[in-house]
């Protein structure tokens, strides 16, 4: 039962670029929600986190969005950077308890 | 500040025998710490959380007696890997979480690569 779903495996954008990474949840009962980036044989590094009783949050280049009516969040990136290529983890969790992660999604940013 | 040490960083043994993970938090109390494992190219998944003081919590089929967890203080948690075998080979990440500061975020460590031969 796969709670937190990132349904793209692989993302290629141009450097100076949006980059937008989507992640869908079926459980309505999560209340936080957080983006990771990992770099390869590194644990996940914290990007920025949104709470369900807002719908954006932004933080420099970063920006989260949250709709709770289609159980979607989704990660923008601008510009893009060649230092973003990554894989992007989503994250949710409720209550203050273990987070459930997706199955993340690789970013290349292409000069 | 939120800065999470695990040691070591790599580690290379012989099946049957076991090996121990520490994570700390630097700059922080963590009174929960997770441990998770990642496989090539797939999800991290959580094994076990770990409070400081008690028991751990484990997830479904993660084996307790397998993966023994220990967290002694608000800054140390280890992860013994008992009786390793080469399907334990994997990549082990610890967090904790800041007991003052964060809502949920937890802060990942960088990771213990196990290979067991």
């Amino acid at each position: 039962d796969q709670q937190v779903k990132q349904n793209s495996p692989s993302l290629s954008v141009q450097e100076g670029r949006i980059s937008i990474l989507n992640c869908d949840y079926t459980n309505s009962m999560f209340d936080y929600f957080l983006w990771y980036k990992k770099y390869p044989a590194e644990g996940p590094t914290f990007l920025i986190s949104i709470s369900s009783i807002k719908d954006k949050n932004e933080d420099g280049r970063f920006t989260v969005f949250l709709n709770k009516s289609a159980k979607h969040l989704s990660l923008h990136i601008v510009p893009s950077q060649p230092g973003d290529s990554a894989v992007y983890f989503c994250a949710a969790s409720w209550g203050a308890q273990k987070l459930v992660f997706g199955q993340g999604t690789r970013l290349t940013i292409n000069p | 500040g939120a800065v999470v040490s695990q040691h070591p960083s790599w580690v290379i043994c012989k099946s049957g025998t076991s090996v121990k993970i520490e994570c700390r938090s630097l700059d922080f109390q963590a009174t929960t710490m997770f441990w998770y494992r990642q496989f090539p190219k797939q999800s991290l998944m959580l094994m076990a959380t770990s409070n400081e003081g008690s028991k751990a919590t484990y997830e479904q089929g993660v084996e307790k007696d397998k993966f023994l967890i220990n967290h002694a203080s608000l800054t140390l948690s280890t992860l013994t890997v008992t009786s390793a075998h080469p399907e334990d080979s994997s990549f082990y990440i610890c967090s904790a979480r800041d007991s003052v500061l964060s809502h949920n975020e937890q802060f990942f460590g960088p990771g213990t690569r196990l290979t067991v031969l």
